[in-house]
């Protein structure tokens, strides 16, 4: 069966600092993964999302990266963390159906 | 104008009844559509997905879906404590998914 995981779990991290998180999932082959974020009582924006091996698009403009160096592998990435980053950011795959989250990183910068 | 819309809430029903949730969609070329539940502090699970006109059961839940009024729908019979949580409508269209922001639905014991 195909499970996804994200990690950590919770992070806090001051101003300015980098941050990254990984997704990574098995059980399946090329899927499309998406990388997402949710503010406080607010609805999933979409950041990134790659349907291959080093595709990534960018649906909003903002300090954060994304890459996909392995098939199942998928990577958040910032330079230097804004306190609006702050938020709930959960990874997903799908394999052209239906979307599955991994658990979450709460992210809080101070 | 938003992909996804929805009525935010906040929904109560007593505990047995019929929970109603919406959702429109703006995009006519979209073809698959989607319900999430999701707990606070928890990501979303997937409870139903639907891909043609007409209606879909799975055990409490049904789902519903119009693509003339650009309409998907979920009924939650027999609304259990549990229930209580938002609920996301998405539908994917082009490789993404396009999240409405959720109804959040409490059922009163």
């Amino acid at each position: 069966s195909q499970t996804i995981h994200q990690w950590p779990a919770t992070l806090v991290q001051p101003v300015g600092s980098p941050l990254s998180l990984e997704c990574t999932v098995e059980g399946t082959s090329n899927p499309n993964l998406y990388w997402y974020r949710q503010a406080a009582g607010r609805g999933l924006q979409l950041l990134f999302y790659s349907v291959g091996i080093g595709q990534i698009s960018s649906e909003v403009p903002q300090n954060l990266s994304a890459s996909r160096p392995q098939d199942r592998q998928f990577i958040l990435s910032s330079k230097k963390l804004l306190l609006s980053d702050s938020g709930f950011y959960l990874c997903a795959w799908s394999t052209g159906g239906e979307a599955f989250f991994g658990q979450g990183t709460r992210l809080t910068v101070v | 104008q938003k992909e996804v819309e929805q009525n935010s809430g906040p929904l109560s029903v007593p505990e047995g009844a019929i929970a109603s949730l919406n959702c429109t969609y703006s995009d006519r070329v979209s073809q698959s559509f989607f319900w999430y539940r999701q707990y606070s502090g928890k990501s979303p699970e997937l409870i139903m997905s639907i891909y043609s006109n007409g209606d879909k059961e799975d055990g409490r839940f049904t789902a519903q879906l119009n693509k003339a009024s650009q309409y998907v729908s979920l009924l939650i019979r027999d609304s259990q404590p549990s229930d209580s949580a938002t609920y996301l409508c998405a539908v994917l269209r082009s490789n993404q998914f396009y999240f409405g922001t959720g109804t959040s639905l409490t059922v009163i014991p």
